[in-house]
């Protein structure tokens, strides 16, 4: 079975400041990762995935992770928030070699810019 | 491109009645997820179709909610009767055939109030 852990469900930053949202996850099977990003009245969008590739993920809009096997962790960050960057953001995981194509979500984490 | 569409985008019925939420995948896409997210929970998995078939539908709750995909394009989730639990955001989302390590692209959601 997996899980994701989001360890904190508010963050605030300051505008220019750098964003920090952490994730852990446990996995049975190698796991692919992904960040997601839900704006207010708005889908679900991919941020970034880990695929057992390099584990230095560079995504969308700034946001890097860096996939740590021996921590079990996927933090997010971003060197500098801007305005636009406040939405919720969820930590994913989806066994690789299961065949099972369910992901995990993680409980969300709501980042907050303050100018 | 159009992307993942979902309707209605909320709705609002009392517990007993029955609702029809629908989905339209991103056209050639043969996989399509149903997710759900009800108040202050994780995001979560209910089903999976590829094409017509139900592939994998571990996270269906009840018998209550009935999915299906005629044809292999769009979906239906029905819930009858609704129950006050049932109340939470229905994400939709689709990806082309399976193999890889494929990008979920998700719809705005179908908020359901169930009073």
């Amino acid at each position: 079975a997996q899980s994701v852990t989001q360890l904190d469900s508010h963050v605030s930053v300051s505008e220019g400041t750098p964003v920090l949202l952490r994730c852990n996850y446990s996995s049975s099977y190698s796991p692919s990762l992904f960040w997601y990003v839900q704006h207010p009245n708005k889908g679900l969008q991919l941020l970034l995935k880990y695929t057992s590739a390099a584990t230095l993920v560079k995504g969308i809009n700034g946001f890097e992770a860096e996939f740590k096997k021996s921590e079990t962790s996927f933090h997010l960050t971003k060197p500098s928030a801007h305005m636009s960057d406040a939405a919720e953001y969820f930590c994913v995981v989806r066994p690789h070699d299961t065949g099972r194509r369910a992901l995990t979500f993680g409980s969300g984490t709501r980042l907050q810019v303050q100018p | 491109e159009a992307g993942v569409t979902q309707f209605p985008s909320h709705s609002v019925i009392e517990k007993g009645q029955t609702v029809t939420l629908r989905c339209d995948p991103i056209s050639g896409h043969d996989n399509l997820y149903w997710y759900r997210r009800v108040m202050g929970k994780e995001i979560k998995f209910l089903l999976h179709f590829v094409k017509e078939s139900k592939q994998d539908e571990s996270g269906m709750p009840n018998n209550r909610f009935l999915a299906e995909r005629t044809g292999g394009t769009y979906s239906t989730l029905k819930v009858q009767p609704a129950e006050l639990e049932d109340s939470g955001v229905y994400f939709c989302a689709s990806s082309q055939r399976q193999g890889g390590t494929g990008e979920l692209f998700f719809g705005e959601g179908s908020r359901l109030t169930v009073l």
